[in-house]
């Protein structure tokens, strides 16, 4: 089945600059990549999606590439704040819609 | 965007006894909805996929005689958590799709099992 790695585990950049998450896939038929906020106790709450027929999208601070031939997709936030603080999941889905998740990545902004 | 709503947020229950958790969509119909459990410190792990009207799919590992889940209606899907011990304690989320690819997700519920 689907599988999602997610890199690094932990970011920990200073405030001002950016930071990139990277995740890889393994069923090249997925199609839907979400990327997910979610703070300490709360839901996840979508932050930018991207699906298999573009390769990039952008929104303000917050930037996604897919690779389809490579299978990864990453995402990109520049110019951090510290409210960008929390665990940031990648996800993959094909027909089913079902959302196979990355471990998670706890990102940090240093002030 | 679509709006989930899910109930208790938080509850504590003797060892033994069932909790029961519900999912409703509040503004749009959802023939799917999601249920996760999540551990402190890790990613979301799928439970079970719940469709209206018939039987849920329950992931590998995850005991459907354990966890029911029902989704008798469009805009609503039960976890009960039957018999629970403590190590049963977790962040249940659930989600459901609007009819577009993304997925929203209720408050979760922080289920300790003292």
């Amino acid at each position: 089945g689907e599988n999602v790695e997610q890199h690094p585990s932990t970011l920990s950049v200073q405030e001002g600059d950016s930071a990139v998450i990277k995740c890889t896939y393994s069923d090249s038929a997925s199609n839907y990549f979400p990327w997910y906020k979610q703070e300490l106790g709360k839901r996840p709450q979508l932050i930018i999606d991207i699906r298999s027929n573009v390769g990039e999208k952008k929104d303000q601070r917050i930037a996604v590439t897919l690779n389809k031939t490579a299978k990864h997709f990453s995402l990109h936030i520049t110019e951090t704040q510290p409210e960008d603080s929390a665990v940031y999941f990648c996800a993959a889905s094909g027909g089913n819609y079902q959302l196979i998740w990355g471990a998670g990545t706890k990102l940090i902004i240093k002030p | 965007g679509a709006v989930v709503s899910q109930h208790p947020s938080r509850v504590i229950c003797k060892s033994g006894t069932s909790v029961k958790i519900e999912c409703r969509s509040l503004d749009f119909q959802a023939t799917t909805m999601f249920w996760y459990r999540q551990f402190p410190k890790q990613s979301l792990m799928l439970m079970a996929t719940s469709n209206e009207g018939s039987k849920a799919t329950y992931e590998q590992g995850v005991e459907k005689d354990k966890f029911l889940i029902n989704h008798a209606s469009l805009t609503l899907s039960t976890l009960t958590v039957t018999s629970a011990h403590p190590e049963d304690s977790s962040f249940y989320i659930c989600s459901a799709r609007d009819g577009s690819a993304e997925a929203f997700f209720g408050q979760g519920t922080r289920l300790t099992v003292v």
